[in-house]
């Protein structure tokens, strides 16, 4: 039982690239959600989906797009790769929506945008 | 807005010493909250929820309302504790999905 899986584990990128961080999950969670976490700021959120083929923004969501097609994955494309997304991205799957309800997190990709 | 206060980006405490890691938050519905860890090279994980109202490792955690605080405590660190510790609060609301808001974090260091 891999919990949440996230590919790839390091990135560089260049500045205009695009890139998609993959995220899966074996758990048949509901809910799904992607974070970044800066120093200084903790863990912010991105973007969430509360099942397959809904999606919704969070706090931090503008240069990020995300789908989710099926219960499994929840991948996050980056469109126009920009300095300020260099990052720790964490994705996290919990079983349902509801906010009691604990946060599985994936170990993380980390990411440079030169 | 939801927001987490976590005061202290750094702890050292001597092994056996109390611990208290601080959390305040500001939030004006109910409050769900949570402490997550990370230790050296592992994902983060969920440590325990007020709801639960559990002792997990040995942490205690109670929420005030008045004070609007959710503080961590041990009342003797020992040197597997050190790691990063994240308060997190979640809204209660059975309508919407869940949002949680994490703080910026505290890394407890436990020394001999």
């Amino acid at each position: 039982n891999a919990g949440v899986t996230q590919t790839p584990k390091f990135q560089v990128l260049k500045t205009g690239q695009s890139m998609t961080l993959q995220c899966a999950q074996d758990m048949n969670h509901e809910y799904m959600s992607w974070y970044r976490q800066d120093p200084g700021m903790g863990l912010r959120l991105i973007h969430y989906s509360v099942g397959a083929g809904i999606t919704d923004q969070g706090e931090v969501p503008n240069g990020y797009n995300v789908s989710r097609s099926t219960t499994e994955d929840f991948p996050l494309r980056l469109l126009s790769a920009a300095p300020s997304q260099t990052s720790v991205y964490f994705c996290a799957s919990s079983r349902h929506s509801r906010s009691n309800q604990p946060q599985h997190f994936g170990d993380g990709t980390r990411l440079s945008i030169l | 807005a939801q927001r987490v206060t976590q005061p202290e980006k750094l702890l050292s405490v001597f092994k056996g010493a109390p611990v208290e890691l601080k959390c305040n938050y500001s939030y004006s519905g109910s409050p769900e909250l949570f402490w997550y860890v990370q230790y050296s090279r592992q994902r983060l994980q969920l440590l325990l929820r007020h709801i639960s109202r559990e002792s997990i490792k040995g942490f205690t955690a109670d929420l005030n309302k008045g004070e609007t605080s959710f503080h961590l405590k041990k009342p003797f660190a020992q040197e597997e504790d050190s790691a990063m510790y994240y308060c997190a609060l979640g809204e209660f609301n059975t309508g919407t999905a869940s949002k949680l808001t994490f703080g910026t974090g505290t890394r407890l260091q436990v020394t001999l």
